[in-house]
């Protein structure tokens, strides 16, 4: 499967967007870009994913790059609910979903 | 709400003993992942079923097992169990195409002394 580029940390002032790169320059045509969230030990909290549109769910939305090669998870008005980590993950529809390390995002009031 | 159950929310056991945590996945998905995450391990995928069969195997012990039943529900087994066992263990499923996002229960928390 595809390795993922997530930085390890981010902040955000609460209330404004939350941006959230990741890399995936080796995806293959078939497999989907996958965005997850960990808050605390709870278990993982599915946000959005896509193939090669963008997408936008009452969560967030996705910009994937035209040549598919990173995309952008963006939380419009982050609140401090939204402290988590976030996982970005290529994977073929129906196979597990490998889990790096994530993106440790923290929002500030 | 991602409408996956486990139970035992919490688990507590002595080394050497078997335990058997139940998934329920949400109405209509066929696969069921189990995935253990440790503190110094991350997220990692255990064992998948659809529908039944074994689909697929990732870093599951050999003192580990699970089932799926006619009712689609899942079981994991470990048995034997060691200190390094303690974890959290989730559970996932999966149904909608052609993307197949997976949803995770609450987990149940493993506690080997």
């Amino acid at each position: 499967d595809a390795k993922t580029t997530q930085p390890p940390s981010m902040d955000c002032a609460e209330g404004r967007a939350a941006n959230l790169p990741c890399n995936h320059s080796t995806i293959s045509g078939n497999e989907y870009v996958y965005w997850y969230r960990q808050i605390h030990s709870q278990g993982p909290q599915y946000i959005i994913h896509g193939l090669k549109n963008n997408e936008t769910n009452e969560m967030a939305s996705l910009i994937i790059t035209e040549d598919r090669k990173s995309s952008t998870l963006i939380l419009p008005h982050a609140t401090l609910r939204d402290t988590a980590v976030y996982y970005c993950i290529v994977r073929v529809s129906g196979y597990a979903l490998n889990f790096g390390k994530g993106t440790s995002l923290l929002v500030t009031p | 709400d991602s409408g996956v159950t486990q139970t035992p929310k919490h688990l507590i056991t002595a080394t050497g003993q078997r335990v058997t945590l139940r998934c329920s996945p949400r109405s209509g998905d066929l696969s069921v992942y189990w995935y253990q995450q440790s503190l110094d391990q991350g997220l990692q995928f255990l064992i998948q079923y659809y529908n039944g069969e074994e689909r697929a195997k990732g870093n599951i012990l050999e003192r580990f097992s699970a089932q799926q039943f006619p009712d689609l529900h899942s079981e994991l087994n470990l048995s034997s169990l060691e200190l390094g066992d303690s974890a959290l263990y989730f559970c996932a499923s999966s149904g909608r195409l052609p993307s197949n996002e997976q949803f995770f229960g609450p987990g149940t928390r493993l506690t080997v002394l």
